[in-house]
């Protein structure tokens, strides 16, 4: 089982519309976690932390849930220029050297 | 403005001929990494460097080495480059302690490798 695990879409969304979708992850010793955005053959950059108690960036809504070990990213409203590669991102515990695990994205294609 | 710079941004070369991959970051940051993506494997983390003089293998070391002299700098070197390492490399940086924000991990704008 991969350690962070996304659906890789693509998720087609007719603009005006909302989409969500999630990560799991497999480490519940997992300390933060994060969305990252990724444009085409471009550098990720991030979109969002995600903090225990959910939390919301203008169009853009990250939650956590710890028992089921997921996180979830939703966006309201969605733009053409939303259209990317979502990356969710998990820090793992200091003795592990705090290490970074990305998923394997998950395109989202927003169309007129 | 913060940053981290890669070069070259694109490179083709052939099998056996040493390479170098240059990042620097002027963020003053510990920790630095060198990932390579390829489709439908997402980003493998390659090396990374706690701090100056100290490296360690990431889950795809294989065919690569890294040095850290100066904490700005952190070269990718292939020493004998394969086909297989074909791939768009991406360096990274970031702190190593500190708030839940301070963990954002900066990345270069990607160095596109073919080796034929």
């Amino acid at each position: 089982r991969k350690e962070v695990e996304q659906d890789p879409g693509p998720f087609n969304v007719p603009e005006g519309a909302t989409v969500a979708f999630n990560c799991t992850y497999s480490n519940s010793a997992s300390q933060s976690f994060f969305w990252y955005r990724q444009d085409c053959r471009k550098e990720p950059k991030l979109l969002m932390s995600v903090y225990s108690s959910g939390n919301e960036d203008g169009r853009f809504t990250a939650q956590l849930n710890r028992a089921s070990q997921y996180i979830s990213l939703l966006i309201r409203d969605s733009k053409l220029s939303d259209s990317a590669t979502y990356l969710c991102v998990v820090r793992g515990i200091k003795a592990a050297g705090n290490k970074l695990t990305f998923g394997g994205g998950t395109r989202v294609l927003v169309k007129p | 403005e913060a940053q981290v710079t890669q070069n070259p941004r694109y490179l083709i070369t052939v099998t056996g001929k040493k390479l170098t991959v240059t990042c620097s970051q002027n963020m003053n940051h510990e920790y630095m990494s060198w990932y390579r993506q390829d489709p439908g494997l997402g980003l493998r983390q390659i090396y990374y460097s706690m701090n100056v003089e100290v490296t360690d293998k990431g889950d795809v070391p294989e065919g690569y080495k890294v040095s850290r002299k100066e904490k700005r700098n952190f070269p990718l070197i292939l020493e004998s480059p394969s086909p297989n390492q074909t791939s768009l490399y991406f360096c990274a940086s970031r702190r190593t302690s500190g708030s839940q924000q301070s963990y954002e991990q900066y990345f270069g704008p990607g160095t596109r490798l073919t080796v034929t």
